[in-house]
């Protein structure tokens, strides 16, 4: 089956730092997310990025599908962007997710 | 989008009984999804719910140990039986709203926590 790849696993920064998550996957894929999970659990849709890129606010995300990669940009980083972020990828009929990245940003 | 309630939110049970999860959509949906989350892991599908027929289960999950129903489009439960302490995990039920179409946005409830003892 698919393999899904995250880096780094773990990440901390200080507020107002930029980063670069990473997903790699080992096949062909229709389409791929990227969530934030936040400390209380909750998964929360950030981007449904099949190819290209797109932006939203100080997250961007972009996806060479040739490359089996996507990255996720986070920009002036926060204290409320802690959490888990996962890259979903959907082959046939389900979607797989990564082994995600655990990002600590401090105050 | 879509707004999905799951309940229980968490529970506490005690080893060889058995636990029901429920998720309703506010809007009827093709697939649905039941994931696994173990503590600091990642998630991992365990079936997808197919309304009218049986649930197709991953590789290391079984009907007997999650049986799964999906009476209708909206609506579907998990069951966590004779449950073990290895069983404690997040459970997560989700959805990819647009009916029909495969690859769209996928979407989550918040999650039941269950603990084993």
């Amino acid at each position: 089956g698919i393999q899904v790849e995250q880096s780094p696993p773990d990440l901390i920064l200080q507020e107002g730092a930029n980063s670069t998550l990473r997903c790699n996957f080992s096949d062909s894929v229709n389409n791929l997310q990227w969530f934030h999970q936040n400390p209380w659990g909750q998964l929360i849709n950030l981007f449904y990025i099949p190819s290209g890129t797109k932006q939203n606010g100080r997250l961007s995300a972009t996806t060479v599908a040739t490359e089996r990669c996507s990255l996720l940009y986070i920009s002036s980083s926060q204290t409320t962007d802690s959490g888990v972020y996962f890259c979903a990828v959907a082959g046939t009929y389900k979607y797989i997710f990564g082994t995600g990245t655990r990002l600590k940003v401090l105050a | 989008s879509a707004v999905i309630s799951q309940k229980p939110s968490r529970d506490i049970c005690q080893r060889g009984t058995s636990l029901t999860i429920q998720c309703q959509v506010d809007s009827q949906v093709t697939m649905m999804f039941w994931y696994r989350q173990q503590p600091g892991q990642s998630l991992t599908l365990i079936a997808t719910a197919n309304q009218g027929s049986e649930a197709t289960y991953e590789s290391g999950f079984v009907i007997d140990k999650f049986p799964i129903s999906r009476p209708n489009l909206t609506f579907s439960t998990l069951t966590v039986s004779n449950m073990s302490p290895e069983d404690s995990s997040i459970y997560l039920c989700s959805v990819a709203p647009r009916l029909g179409v495969f690859g769209e946005k996928l979407f989550f409830g918040s999650g039941t926590q269950l603990s084993v003892l």
